[in-house]
Formats: structure tokens, sequence, C-alpha cells
């Protein structure tokens, strides 16, 4: 099981950031996929997920009406996507497959974002 | 501030137990979710430790070890060695919130 995160992300406030999360090693549809945050020298933070094989998703309350999670399960691939940032919203952010007791099995190795004037 | 609340830092000596605790409440660890450990080093991704509150994903020591009572749970290290030095996280789902929640994180170091 692998998932795939790879680059960073520069952004200015008021801007969209899309992270993509790509997966390989188990039949995608399966396991639902979220995202977690971790600004810097900060905790974990729960964003959302999404199941691939319906496409719903559910969001924490914090990002309601400012995150997307979409997913093309013809590349095995989850994407978040955060609009209007703040320097708040600098953080690394990691995918991760859940399993049917609530944990996360596998991590993607994060995807940098910054934001910045 | 965390919905699952655990000390900011534990220390101990190479070769000795340490405890962190996770202390939440009735609508997640005491609605009888499992409780659930990561182990993160700096700059890298947190990794799986302990599943549904007590059990060690394959590869995980035995030297850690979980248990949950009430509303709260713990992770115990026995043995300590210096590779233990990590950040550890515990994780639930927050029935009220529809959440999955984290604890704040505590930071272990190993005199």
């Amino acid at each position: 099981v692998q998932l795939l995160q790879s680059g960073a992300e520069e952004k200015k406030p008021g801007a969209s950031v899309k992270v993509s999360c790509k997966a390989s090693g188990y039949v995608f549809t399966v396991h639902h996929i979220h995202w977690v945050r971790q600004a810097p020298g900060k905790g974990l933070e729960w964003m959302g997920w999404i199941n691939p094989n319906r496409g719903d998703t559910n969001s924490a309350l914090n990002f309601r009406g400012r995150v997307t999670m979409t997913s093309d399960t013809s590349i095995n691939t989850a994407y978040l996507e955060l609009s209007e940032l703040t320097s708040a919203d600098t953080a690394v952010y990691y995918c991760a497959r859940a399993t049917d007791d609530g944990d996360f099995d596998s991590w993607g190795q994060g995807f940098p974002v910054t934001v910045s004037s | 501030q965390s919905v699952l609340a655990q000390p900011p830092s534990v220390s101990g000596a190479p070769g000795q137990r340490v405890t962190i605790s996770c202390t939440g409440g009735s609508s997640n660890i005491g609605a009888g979710h499992n409780v659930h450990w990561y182990q993160q080093f700096p700059g890298t991704a947190p990794q799986p430790l302990i599943y549904r509150s007590a059990y060690r994903p394959s590869g995980v020591p035995e030297r850690f070890s979980a248990s949950k009572s009430g509303t709260s749970a713990s992770l115990a290290i026995t043995g300590l060695q210096a590779d233990d030095e990590a950040t550890y996280y515990c994780q639930s789902f927050d029935t009220s919130l529809s959440a999955w929640v984290f604890g704040g994180g505590t930071k272990l170091t190993v005199l």
C-alpha cells in the first residue's frame, strides 16, 4: 500500500491550492481517504474524508465551505482543494487511508503548502 | 484546544517505562469508539503504532502497548530506547462532532 504525494506549493493569500494523493497497492474504491494537516510545530488536524467508490464526502466544521474533496477512480487519485487561503493554512497536508476500525493505516508523505504574500 | 487531551511532554531514561495518557469524553472514547495511536518523527508522516485501542500493526515491537478505560486511554512504552524519541498522538471518533479527532500530541524525550 502506498499513498504518493509529491511536491510543494507556495500560494498568495486568497488563492486556492489543490493537493493530490495517488494510491497504489490496493483496491482504491474499498477504503475512504482522509485528509489531515499539520501546521508548523503543531499537532494533527483532521479535515475530512472522501469515499472514492461513491464520491461522497464529509468535512470538519472548520473547513466547510472552503474545502472540496474529489477522486478519480480511473487513476486511483484523491484530491483536496482548499480555497480562500490565509497564512493560517500554512501546513503539511497528508492523505491517509482509513480502515473499518476508524484508524489510518497508511499515510502519504505529506504536501507542504506555504501561504505568504 | 484538542478534543482529546494529552500531556505535552514526557521523558524517561533508557530502559525505563513511560506512559502517555489520552483523556476524552462521553462523545468519543467514553462512547466506546476505538482509540488509535501514531508515532511521528520530525519531518515525517505519522505512522500507525496501535489500532483498535490495543493492537499492534506488524512490525511494531511488543514494548509498545495500550489500553482504554472509561473516557481515557493510555500508551505504555517499556524498555525505552533512544530511537523511541518522537511525538505520539492518540486519535478517535467523536459522535457529537461527527468528526475524527486527535490528541494534541506528546513529545517523548529519552534522557
